[in-house]
């Protein structure tokens, strides 16, 4: 596989469930992201590893918890989400996080999140 | 007011004309990122430009530091160009709400 990869695709769950989100990168790149799209809202940025350390959390709420076990993964464990969780969450990954080219975002497929 | 705003929000056009997305932003930046959405999700990176022009087939981005302002042309426009066009700006990777093409034949 090439590029960012994300499972599953679609995911529905309960407010009591706990699910996970998974991201992989076959880029060598040395950070990634996780962003939520809400409809007819821009892109939010949510976590930025670097180099396995998170190095940015927009004051996400905690039922959102990221997990980077090395450089070319990425999860996101979800936990008693609320209905106005259901978006598109995206994953990306750069070369790395300063310098502008270092900082283009190449992005996966993204997971539709759908929560009752 | 969000500090990444583009217009239009919305465009239609017939094939083979020329398109023109527009992108302001209010915060320092070191450089402005374009990208394009298709339908289902699917994000690709178009530009990413800290000054001057960049052209990639019969995409033309251009970006005024002083103006705060990037614009995003397409020339000879194609059905297949259809997408939601997106500029974010960098560091902070702010982004704008997108701009809706559709290209009719």
């Amino acid at each position: 596989e090439t590029g960012v990869t994300q499972t599953p695709r679609h995911l529905v769950m309960g407010m009591t469930n706990k699910k996970s989100l998974k991201c992989e990168q076959h880029l060598g790149h040395n950070a990634m992201y996780w962003y939520k799209q809400s409809a007819k809202k821009p892109l939010e940025l949510m976590f930025v590893y670097s180099l396995e350390e998170r190095v940015e959390n927009n004051s996400v709420p905690s039922r959102f918890s990221p997990e980077c076990p090395n450089s070319s993964h990425l999860f996101l464990h979800l936990h008693t989400l609320q209905p106005e969780d259901s978006a598109l969450y995206l994953c990306a990954s750069s070369p790395g996080t300063s310098g502008d080219s270092y900082n283009e975002q190449f992005f996966g497929p993204g997971t539709r999140l759908t929560v009752l | 007011k969000n500090e990444v705003e583009q217009s239009p929000q919305n465009l239609t056009a017939q094939e083979g004309e020329f398109i023109t997305i527009n992108c302001s932003y209010s915060v320092g930046i070191s450089a402005l990122h374009w990208l394009q959405q298709h339908p289902g999700g699917g994000i690709v990176s178009l530009f990413m430009l800290s000054s001057g022009k960049k052209k990639h087939g019969r995409l033309i981005a251009t970006i005024n530091i002083q103006e705060k302002h990037s614009s995003l042309h397409i020339t000879a426009s194609h059905p297949r160009d259809s997408a939601v066009y997106i500029c974010a700006v960098l560091p902070e990777l702010i982004f704008g709400t997108g701009t809706r093409l559709q290209v009719f034949p």
